[in-house]
């Protein structure tokens, strides 16, 4: 299985919803990402999570909140977003190793519009 | 601070003709270099890294060439077909980065029938 799930696939939230993106991976991968695309752009790390604890957090407003459950389950908890905020949100993971160079695999994203 | 130039933007070529993106990388340390394809609406799937140890990579119609001297890298697509329409990014795992993989701007890559 080289697949990495993520759900749902398209979400339209208000600005003083909350709501949770959910991501998993049954590969083995310690590392799981978080990224935020928008339109006509590479993607843009938010967060990393190396077994199961936060690595890095690349300066992202804490309107966005991640949570890694287990080894398997990643998920992005969303409070008071802004219209701004409406991009695709793409999980990945890979292996972590000496080298640190290997494949990251990325889920099918969520397409997230803030209204 | 680290950083990686891709080269063009947008590439129009007709098919079966050869297409060739180019990447310049800033840290001579850099290891690993992954190429993406983004189809429209979809997730970026690798379709070819190189390792720092390696000049040349050739997976069917795909090669990648890596020149550590000149820290660049290319994408070259040979007999290119309706389907290798996409957006294409190469990116750099650069040593002080941690997990991180510092990305290309991306190229809009058009196959003219």
């Amino acid at each position: 299985d080289t697949e990495v799930t993520q759900t749902p696939k398209h979400l339209v939230m208000g600005m003083t919803n909350k709501k949770s993106l959910k991501c998993e991976q049954h590969m083995g991968h310690r590392a799981m990402y978080w990224y935020k695309q928008k339109a006509k752009k590479p993607p843009e790390l938010m967060f990393v999570y190396s077994y199961e604890k936060l690595s890095i957090n690349e300066s992202v407003p804490s309107r966005f909140s991640p949570e890694c459950p287990n080894s398997s389950l990643l998920n992005l908890h969303l409070h008071a977003l802004q219209p701004e905020d409406s991009a695709l949100y793409l999980c990945a993971s890979s292996q972590v190793g000496p080298s640190r160079d290997t494949e990251a695999f990325f889920g099918q994203g969520t397409r997230l519009t803030v209204v | 601070g680290e950083n990686v130039e891709q080269h063009p933007s947008t590439l129009s070529v007709q098919e079966g003709d050869s297409a060739v993106i180019k990447c310049t990388y800033s840290d001579s340390a850099s290891n690993y270099f992954p190429w993406y394809k983004q189809e429209l609406g979809k997730r970026p799937q690798l379709i070819i890294d190189i390792r720092s140890n390696v000049g040349e990579k050739k997976d069917q119609r795909i090669a990648v060439t890596l020149n550590k001297t000149a820290k660049h890298f290319s994408l070259h697509i040979t007999e290119t077909q309706p389907e290798d329409s996409a957006v294409y990014f190469c990116a750099a795992h650069f040593m002080d980065s941690n997990y991180q993989l510092i990305w290309g701007a991306g190229t809009k890559l058009i196959i003219k029938p």
